[in-house]
């Protein structure tokens, strides 16, 4: 069976206090790693994907990796506006055209 | 540009009443559409999945049903509501079948079920 889990539940950061995000999975064939961000009562909003170990994306702030067995989202010098849920979902094999989503990352950023 | 609009946005149901959901992309044609939901800890979880009109594929075993009765339009539907129906609930749709198609949401739904 496909299993996302993403860690730690909670994050706390200082404004400008770097860190990262941890997903590990587990599918049956993954065709592609997605990192979404989503805001208190909203939708989910697409950030990156991912398809092999050794990928990398950016985008302003963030810089999502992928190893075999696990993704990293990187958050360098943090802003309180990057606070919110950070989901990370796998499309693989089994799961066709749909997402296997972990329960996410809730980061919150102090000024 | 292509959008997705889903209402109601927040309702309350007592236990036993029936539900419809509502959901219509535009910008697009012969899209993949979704119903998944989240629940306070938990994960969003698929419901539903459609790849085309009047077909439906269900992940999980409940009192909830889907129809897509036209090309951009998926439904969520209740008879009667449980308690446990409670949560909060995405439509989502893309488009093909690679790998690579990013599923889009909806602003979501609150449903209570009191």
């Amino acid at each position: 069976e496909d299993q996302v889990t993403q860690s730690p539940e909670a994050l706390r950061l200082q404004e400008g206090e770097s860190s990262s995000l941890n997903c590990s999975y587990t599918v049956s064939g993954l065709r592609g790693l997605f990192w979404y961000r989503q805001d208190p009562g909203k939708g989910p909003e697409f950030l990156f994907t991912l398809y092999s170990a050794g990928e990398e994306k950016e985008k302003e702030r963030l810089k999502a990796t992928l190893t075999k067995k696990e993704s990293f989202l990187h958050i360098t010098a943090p802003k309180p506006e990057d606070s919110a849920t950070y989901l990370c979902a796998v499309r693989s094999n089994q799961a066709g055209t749909a997402l296997i989503f972990g329960k996410g990352t809730t980061l919150s950023v102090s000024s | 540009s292509q959008t997705i609009h889903q209402w109601p946005a927040t309702l309350v149901q007592p236990v036993g009443s029936p539900l419809s959901l509502e959901c219509t992309v535009e910008g697009t044609s012969n899209p993949n559409l979704y119903w998944y939901r989240q629940a306070a800890g938990r994960g969003l979880q698929l419901l539903f999945y459609s790849v085309g009109i009047g077909q439906i594929s269900s992940e999980v075993p409940q009192n909830l049903s889907a129809s897509r009765p036209q090309d951009r339009q998926f439904i969520l539907s209740s008879k009667k509501l449980l308690l446990s129906d409670s949560g909060f609930y995405l439509c989502a749709w893309s488009v093909g079948h690679s790998s690579g198609n990013t599923i889009y949401f909806g602003e979501g739904s609150w449903l209570t079920v009191v």
